[in-house]
């Protein structure tokens, strides 16, 4: 298996564009979690889906924020507009169900300008 | 609020000596809890787990030790390795409301 997937590795962006990061669970696990991870505050998770269905997005920072995961095997995070305060590396990771150990993507790492 | 806390964002220890690396929690619904390696520009990987009807559970170099009273977790690395050297963060999930966090990470270098 080729592990969790995510696209882009970097993006660099200026301040107020729209910023798209795209995660491929692995096949077969039911769980989807998207992670913010800075210096100051470690991993942060920001929203988790289970069976397509977002369960907890009460750590998406802002309105700024949204996730999609339209099928089994594709989940988007969104930040529109993005801001330098969103520059950090984010993670997709997938579990077999939501008690379960997550694999992490390598990571989508975001420089906002 | 941070549920799971890592106190020491660094450890520096000498090469086939220990590695302890804590982590505290505040909430006692938390009932399992799993250590993750980092290294530079890579994901997280699991590295071990501990359910909390156990106090200890080992694997090779790295066991953990849980004690409930003090909510307090531990992973000892026995001997340390250069290799072992990345951010370890420690993590709790509570399978009665589908709550789980993350501590913010020890980088630990071992020196050769």
């Amino acid at each position: 298996d080729a592990g969790v997937i995510q696209s882009p590795r970097h993006e660099v962006t200026e301040m107020g564009q729209e910023v798209t990061l795209r995660c491929k669970p692995i096949s077969g696990h039911n769980s989807l979690f998207w992670y913010r991870q800075t210096m100051m505050r470690g991993l942060e998770l920001l929203i988790y889906f289970n069976n397509n269905v977002p369960i907890d997005d009460s750590g998406m920072p802002e309105d700024r924020f949204s996730a999609k995961m339209p099928n089994a095997s594709f989940s988007t995070l969104k930040i529109q507009p993005s801001e330098p305060r969103d520059s950090a590396v984010y993670f997709c990771a997938s579990s077999l169900t939501v008690e379960e150990t997550q694999y992490f993507g390598p990571g989508t790492r975001l420089l906002v300008l | 609020d941070q549920q799971v806390k890592q106190n020491s964002p660094s450890l520096s220890v000498q090469e086939g000596r220990i590695s302890i690396l804590n982590c505290d929690y505040t909430n006692s619904m938390f009932d399992y809890f799993l250590w993750y390696k980092k290294y530079p520009a890579e994901g997280p990987t699991f590295l071990i787990s501990i359910s909390s009807i156990k106090d200890k559970n080992e694997d090779g170099r790295f066991t953990v030790f849980l004690n409930k009273s003090a909510k307090h977790l531990s992973l000892h690395i026995v001997p340390s390795q250069p290799g072992d050297s990345a951010v370890y963060f420690c993590a709790a999930i509570a399978s009665t409301g589908n709550q789980f966090y993350f501590g913010t990470g020890t980088s630990l270098t071992v020196i050769p």
